[in-house]
């Protein structure tokens, strides 16, 4: 079974600054995906970036950006150069095999 | 607009009924997943189908079944509902049953009252 981690119920960032997002997971698989999505207060969710677990670099989309660190089990999302657009609930989550877990989530509030 | 659609938007029904809700995936998308986000649950992955095949089942529950049809579109039946259904129901589709390359749609909120 997989389990995700996020600690962090809710973080502030400065407009224009960079902010890290926590992920742990847990997995007894070899081969798994790790995902960050976005849901704004729209509600709708926003697919951000992947990274598979045999993937020897960190995955990149535009400002995000994930810290892959296998030995730890920790997929952090970076967010670099923030923008109010950013705000947003964003959850980390764990593919192995046919089954899908999903965190609890972040909230990230970005301020002028 | 990610081309996904869900229909309705919103539904408020009563305990114990049983209602449908409707996916269409994004033109030539072939795999369609459904979620369930709730304040109790939180989000939790249900179902994956591949072309008309189930290809994968998550945490979903024995009064609820999916299905999707030749034109690929899907649909979520939920019975016998109870408080707890009452939740944003998302669905999602990839092309060829990528998972990250989901496009989600606007979900459908359900209400039991």
């Amino acid at each position: 079974a997989q389990k995700i981690t996020q600690t962090q119920p809710g973080m502030f960032v400065q407009e224009k600054e960079a902010v890290t997002l926590d992920c742990t997971y847990d997995t007894s698989d070899q081969s798994y995906g790790l995902f960050w999505y976005k849901q704004p207060s729209s509600g709708e969710m926003i697919f951000l970036i992947y990274q598979g677990s045999y993937d020897e670099q960190n995955a990149t989309e535009g400002r995000y950006s994930l810290n892959f660190q296998k030995a730890r089990k920790s997929a952090n999302l970076v967010i670099s150069a923030s923008q109010l657009g950013d705000s947003a609930m964003y959850f980390c989550a764990i593919k192995g095999g046919n089954q899908f877990y999903f965190g609890t989530g972040t909230s990230l509030t970005v301020i002028p | 607009d990610s081309g996904v659609t869900q229909t309705p938007k919103h539904l408020i029904t009563a305990t114990g009924q049983r209602v449908t809700l409707r996916c269409s995936p994004r033109s030539g998308d072939l795999s369609v997943y459904w979620y369930q986000q709730s304040l109790d649950q939180g989000l939790q992955f249900l179902i994956q189908y591949y072309n008309g095949e189930e290809r994968a089942k998550g945490n979903i529950l024995e009064r609820f079944s999916a299905q999707q049809f030749p034109d690929l579109h899907s649909e979520l039946n939920l019975s016998s509902l109870e408080l707890g259904d009452s939740a944003l129901y998302f669905c999602a589709s990839s092309v060829a049953g990528i998972w990250n390359e989901q496009f989600f749609g606007p979900g459908t909120r359900l209400t039991v009252l």
